[in-house]
Parts: C-alpha cells; sequence; structure tokens
C-alpha cells in the first residue's frame, strides 16, 4: 500500500497526558500537512512541512503542539498536557509540491479521545 | 481570510441527480477541489477546477464554476447509495494550504 499511513488509527488517553501520533506520506512526496477536524466541521489546517523544513503554522497550534519531520519522511505530531478539547480527528496529509495545484491524498486519520 | 461555506445537509432519491454547491471568498483562488469523506475515513479527493475553467466533467461528476459569483458546485448523476458521504469544497491560493468548507453530508435514499 503505496498511501498515506496513520498511525495510531485510535488513541484515547487522560486529561494531562502527552500523546505522539506519526504519519508516514506517500514516498515521493516532499509536502506533508497536519489538520484537525472535529464533528460536523471540515478539516482545520495545523501545520505543514516542505521536506524536514516546517513552513508554516496556524494560530490554532497552541504552544502544546509540536510537530517534526526530521528526515523529510515521516512525520509526528506531539500534544503536551492534553486537554478536552484537543478531542478531535488528526489528518495527515501529503502531495508533491511545488505547483499551484496542491492535490493532497490524506490519510484515515487518528481519532483522538481525552478524557 | 479565506471562507469556504456549503450547505450542511442534502437528501436524494437513488437514480436521481444530486447538486452540492459552495462559496468562497477568495477571489485569487486558482484551484478549486471536491473531496468525499465516508465514515471513519479520510478524505478522498474526486475532482478539480482551475479557476480559468468554468465546466469540467469527470464521469458521473460535473463540476462548475462560476468565478465572478465565487460560486462552485457538484452534480453526481444518477446518484448511487454509494455516494452516501460528506462532501467537502476546498479552495487554494497560490502557495496557501487548503481551506476547506463545513462539507455537505448527501444522503441517498434507495
Amino acid at each position: 500500500d503505496t498511501g498515506v499511513s496513520q498511525d495510531p488509527r485510535h488513541k484515547i488517553t487522560k486529561r494531562g497526558q502527552n500523546v505522539t501520533f506519526r504519519c508516514d506520506p506517500i514516498s515521493e512526496h516532499n509536502r506533508l500537512y497536519w489538520y484537525r477536524q472535529t464533528l460536523g466541521q471540515g478539516p482545520e489546517f495545523l501545520t505543514y512541512f516542505q521536506n524536514e523544513a516546517q513552513l508554516e503554522k496556524s494560530r490554532l497550534l497552541s504552544d502544546r503542539f509540536s510537530a517534526e519531520r526530521p528526515k523529510g519522511s515521516f512525520s509526528t505530531l506531539e500534544i503536551q498536557r492534553t486537554e478536552q478539547g484537543d478531542s478531535a480527528m488528526y489528518l495527515c496529509a501529503s502531495s508533491l509540491g511545488g505547483g499551484e495545484n496542491e492535490k493532497l491524498f490524506f490519510g484515515s486519520g487518528t481519532q483522538l479521545s481525552v478524557l | 481570510g479565506e471562507d469556504v461555506e456549503q450547505s450542511l445537509f442534502l437528501s436524494v432519491r437513488e437514480g436521481d441527480s444530486s447538486v452540492i454547491n459552495c462559496t468562497y471568498t477568495d477571489s485569487s483562488s486558482t484551484y478549486l477541489y471536491w473531496y468525499k469523506q465516508e465514515p471513519g475515513a479520510g478524505l478522498q479527493l474526486l475532482t478539480y477546477i482551475f479557476s480559468n475553467m468554468d465546466m469540467k466533467q469527470d464521469q458521473r461528476l460535473t463540476v462548475l464554476l462560476n468565478k465572478k459569483d465565487k460560486h462552485l458546485s457538484l452534480r453526481i448523476a444518477d446518484t448511487q447509495t454509494g455516494d452516501s458521504a460528506i462532501y467537502f469544497c476546498a479552495e487554494n491560493s497560490g502557495n496557501t494550504p487548503l481551506v476547506f468548507g463545513k462539507g455537505t453530508r448527501l444522503s441517498v435514499i434507495a
């Protein structure tokens, strides 16, 4: 399977704990995006990488959130001191980048529930 | 900032056509996209249109773009129960990340 894969699919955690999610993009894709989706809403942009460089961060991304893409391949998104408001589906997407037509290919997401 | 608006629900009978509408505010949008999301899954790219086009057809899907009114629509011909899903309109302008609408939930009645 050469699509975007995310791990884990589901995560249940207690408030105050730290969680980390992983995304493996399509192998030849240079860009990797993180979006967050809550019930009844569309995906909201969090951050994106061009290779290993983090090019843009949304103001939605508080100091408790950090994302890395150390070798320009897989990426991790860490949430520290989780809050109930962090409960959402976290979607990763990748694209070839470098042009105006940003066709994003999404993974199945990680559903986070903070109790 | 950019904003994308969609109606939230649409219900159609199997075999009929579905038309899902979207309006956007960013006049510098270069590409507009339609994505489909089934329950518990990520988003699947269905089709896209470049802003200098007014129509694009791809099998059962027809995209219409009215750039003057900043209005985009997706028509699904001969709608099937497997088309039941949430459909998202998205736009980007140059090098900015995609901005998505809230999605239209399409229910197909057999």
